[in-house]
């Protein structure tokens, strides 16, 4: 079964603390890639990363950083020092690359970050 | 490179009615994906179209259909709407199984 889970329905923290948005996935295939979006109140979603499950090494983005962990089918994600325009819902997603799913991502439920002045 | 463009941003229609979307991909994407956003079912995967062809679909009910066309532009169709097609219609495209980019989005109201 593809799934993918944020138990983290939200999240409130003042300006300057660093945040962990969880993300727990559940897949068969052996190859797939792991994304989390951005989805601000004009409701676009904006791509943050993709990550490979055949590459674990994390990955630092400014304020950004991921942490990909297969042993736990984890890939959560950190906001140091967080500001106001952070402010957001964020989505975890999985996409399987096996025959039959393409274009297809599975989405988490997505955590409302709120940011606090 | 412009991004995903979708038309109407907004659009009200009445139950019964269908109602069309449309989305134009970023240059060079030959991949389009819609999904629709509900606030009680999330993200929810409708269709994928590759060169004028529907690659996978989700698992939504007949009434709702798409195209794409040979400029790699995207049409969504609902028929018969009901109460419940209430929803934000995003679109996204990619290169060929890489990363989906997102347009604004559809906000259709079925009153």
């Amino acid at each position: 079964a593809q799934k993918v889970t944020q138990a983290q329905t939200e999240i409130s923290v003042v300006e300057k603390e660093d945040v962990t948005l969880d993300c727990v996935y559940e897949t068969r295939d052996t190859t797939y890639y792991l994304f989390w979006y951005k989805q601000p109140p004009s409701g676009e979603l904006v791509f943050l990363i993709r990550r490979n499950s055949f590459d674990e090494q994390n990955e630092i983005s400014g304020r950004y950083s991921w942490n990909f962990q297969k042993s736990t089918s984890s890939f959560n994600f950190t906001i140091t020092a967080s500001q106001v325009v952070d402010s957001a819902v964020y989505f975890c997603a999985l996409s399987e690359r096996g025959s039959g799913n393409t274009g297809k991502l599975i989405f988490g439920q997505g955590t409302t970050l709120q940011v606090k002045p | 490179k412009a991004g995903v463009t979708q038309t109407p941003r907004y659009l009200i229609k009445t139950r019964g009615q269908q109602v069309t979307l449309s989305c134009s991909p970023i240059s060079g994407h030959r991949s389009v994906s819609w999904y629709q956003q509900t606030p009680g079912q999330g993200l929810q995967f409708l269709f994928e179209y590759f060169s004028e062809t529907q690659r996978n679909k989700g698992n939504f009910p007949g009434r709702f259909s798409g195209r794409q066309f040979s400029n790699s532009r995207s049409e969504m169709n609902v028929s018969t709407l009901e109460l419940g097609d209430s929803a934000l219609y995003l679109c996204a495209s990619s290169i060929d199984r890489g990363t989906q980019y997102f347009g604004p989005g559809t906000r259709l109201t079925v009153l």
